[in-house]
């Protein structure tokens, strides 16, 4: 199982970014993706998943309205669009794999950074 | 809303057990996962279902779930585990939940 993430991105405040993962090794529509996000020197914080099966998505409260999780299951791969960009969205993001309704994330992809800054 | 609490360091000796605790309400009704993060790399899932080893997590790797603590602990801890460790739960209001890390140190 290996999760490859789009490299790194410097955005301006106020602007979207994209950030994609590809799945290879595992079958990818038979798991979820989720995104998880850690700004510098803190903490995990989950922000949602995609079922690749369906397109269903499911998003923390906290970044609802903000985010939009979807997948290209033509080439295995998910993508995380978030939007309204401020300096506190400085952070790596990964995609993570996990069985539907196993409440675990088994595989990680490498991260992305995202910075925002004027 | 359901938060997990974790002290931010524990320190062990290597060769020694250390157990590094993960609390919140009624967590033990909850599956705990747990994951680590070594400088500079992605988390690495070492338990999952409170107690179950994925493939190729070593056995001193161990985890316990009751009332409201989870606990990991690591036998014979040794220079390549000192990490963060993270827990993890889910429930149903507020989704996936991570605990604040502890920082495991080998002395």
């Amino acid at each position: 199982v290996q999760l490859v993430q789009s490299g790194a991105e410097v955005k301006k405040p106020g602007a979207s970014v994209t950030v994609s993962c590809k799945g290879t090794g595992y079958t990818f529509t038979g798991y979820f993706t989720h995104w998880v996000r850690q700004a510098p020197g803190q903490g995990l914080e989950w922000m949602g998943w995609v079922n690749p099966n369906s397109g269903g998505t499911s998003y923390a409260q906290k970044f609802q309205g903000r985010v939009s999780l979807t997948r290209d299951t033509s080439i295995n791969t998910a993508y995380m669009e978030l939007s309204s960009l401020t300096s506190d969205d400085t952070a790596t993001y990964y995609c993570a794999s996990g069985l539907p309704a196993s409440m675990r994330f088994d595989s990680w992809g490498q991260g992305t950074l995202v910075t925002v800054s004027s | 809303s359901f938060d997990l609490t974790q002290p931010p360091s524990v320190s062990v000796s290597p060769g020694e057990t250390v157990s590094v605790p993960c609390s919140g309400d009624e967590l033990g009704d909850k599956y705990c996962s747990w994951y680590q993060q070594k400088s500079g790399q992605s988390p690495l899932l070492v338990i999952y279902h409170d107690n179950k080893r994925p493939s190729g997590i070593p056995e001193r790797f161990s985890g316990s779930n009751s009332g409201n603590t989870a606990t990991l602990t690591i036998s014979g801890t040794q220079a390549m585990d000192e990490a963060d460790y993270y827990c993890q739960a889910w429930d149903s209001s507020a989704g996936y939940v991570f605990g604040p890390g502890t920082k495991v140190t080998v002395l």
